[in-house]
């Protein structure tokens, strides 16, 4: 089975700062996507970037980037210049095609002014 | 183009009793995924649906249901219900359902 291992239950930054979330996952197959997701408090949870496995480009959206480790099974999240509205829960998730998604447990992530 | 959208987003039941939760995909999605979000358990999955079709089906007893439209909208129904199911519930609709999901706001249910 495949799971997703988030083992940063709770991360703090500070504004301007840069932060790294951890993620990894236990899969025998090779084509898949990763994603991060945030959810902001009693907010709607938002997909912040997504990597397909067979590229082995890093993904990037403005601030956010991946560190993608495929033989590693590692895909962590850097944030840049964080600002207070980066403040959420921020969950990996792994999905093979046609398979449901699997959800890591999260990182609360704070930022402090 | 819209986002998912749920109704209700609050509800309270008592135990025993059942209850259904709607959903409606962004137009032109097809799948559509429901989870169930609680403090001690994370986001566990429920089923999906894609064209009508139940597709994936997670641990969830058979008191957990669901089905879809020819429209893409679903619904999850869920009887007896248990304190144990107060949770927010959330849908997510894909293209295809092999990549990104988009999550609508929630149904937070309450058992008393």
């Amino acid at each position: 089975a495949q799971t997703v291992t988030q083992s940063q239950p709770e991360m703090s930054v500070q504004e301007a700062e840069t932060v790294t979330l951890s993620c990894t996952y236990d899969t025998s197959e090779s084509d898949y996507y990763l994603f991060w997701y945030k959810q902001p408090p009693s907010r709607q949870m938002i997909l912040v970037i997504r990597q397909e496995a067979y590229k082995q480009q890093n993904a990037t959206e403005n601030r956010f980037s991946v560190n993608f480790q495929k033989a590693a099974k590692s895909f962590s999240l850097k944030i840049s210049d964080s600002q207070l509205g980066d403040a959420a829960m921020y969950f990996c998730a792994y999905r093979l095609r046609m398979v449901d998604m699997r959800f890591g447990a999260g990182t609360r992530l704070t930022v402090k002014p | 183009k819209a986002g998912v959208t749920q109704t209700p987003r609050y509800l309270i039941k008592t135990r025993g009793q059942q209850v259904t939760l709607s959903c409606s995909p962004i137009s032109g999605h097809r799948s559509v995924s429901w989870y169930q979000q609680t403090p001690g358990q994370g986001l566990q999955f429920l089923f999906e649906y894609f064209s009508e079709t139940q597709r994936n089906k997670g641990n969830f007893p058979g008191r957990f249901s669901g089905r879809q439209f020819s429209n893409s909208r679903s619904e999850m129904n869920v009887s007896t219900l248990e304190l144990g199911d107060s949770a927010l519930y959330l849908c997510a609709s894909s293209l295809t359902g092999d990549n990104e999901q988009f999550f609508g706001p929630g149904t937070r249910l309450t058992v008393l």
